[in-house]
């Protein structure tokens, strides 16, 4: 089976900086990817991790260590829309299976 | 990204009726569909992933006779619930794959409701 743990909320500042961990066991692993989603709204895609490193997209980047297990999701320069749930969801090509973690609220003050 | 269209994007029925939810993936070939629940304030849970022309796969404690999956095409996946009663009120978002690339794109989700 998989485990993916992630923080249930936090909260930041606007402007401030943010990092969400996420770290999973699992028999299998093809990558790694985090999803934003706003209240009521389908998830939208935001990264996707299969080798060990830093990517980084614009006020967002996205960090895995498959020796660790473990991933994170950076958000800098936060801004009030950067309110959402973000999810963590680790790949596994036999079964083809996507599964998700439960979710980081993040609520962003001003 | 691709496009994965979900309909209906609500609907509210009756306890014990039947109610169809369509994913088309309009600019792919889905390959793989997923299908997933969510109640408010929580995370996706999965609750099968469909291949095109075979039968679906089923999470452990998810009905096959109550949620019923059907991926006639590349384009189409149904989820049929049936004889729906109140507790199955909740978001079903499903998802697509193209066989060639890893990500899979969401639907708009579909809000259900059962009175």
């Amino acid at each position: 089976g998989q485990n993916i743990d992630q923080p249930t909320e936090m909260t930041a500042t606007e402007g401030a900086i943010v990092q969400i961990n996420c770290t999973y066991q699992t028999s299998g692993f093809n990558g790694l990817f985090w999803y934003q989603q706003h209240a009521g709204e389908a998830p939208t895609f935001l990264s996707y991790n299969v080798l060990d490193g830093l990517e980084e997209k614009g006020r967002f980047s996205s960090f895995l260590s498959r020796s660790k297990g473990y991933s994170y999701l950076l958000l800098k320069e936060l801004q009030m829309k950067d309110s959402a749930s973000y999810l963590c969801a680790v790949y596994k090509a036999a079964g083809n299976k996507l599964t998700f973690g439960g979710g980081t609220r993040v609520l962003v003050k001003p | 990204g691709a496009v994965v269209s979900q309909h209906p994007s609500r609907v509210i029925c009756k306890s014990g009726t039947s109610v169809k939810i369509e994913c088309r993936s309009l600019d792919f070939q889905a390959t793989t569909m997923f299908w997933y629940r969510q109640f408010p304030k929580q995370s996706l849970m999965l609750m099968a992933t469909s291949n095109e022309g075979s039968k679906a796969t089923y999470e452990q404690g998810v009905e096959k006779d109550k949620f019923l999956i059907n991926h006639a095409s590349l384009t189409l996946s149904t989820l049929t619930v049936t004889s729906a009663h109140p507790e199955d009120s909740s978001f079903y978002i499903c998802s697509a794959r193209d066989g060639r690339i890893t990500e899979a794109f969401f639907g708009q989700g579909t809000r259900l409701t059962v009175v």
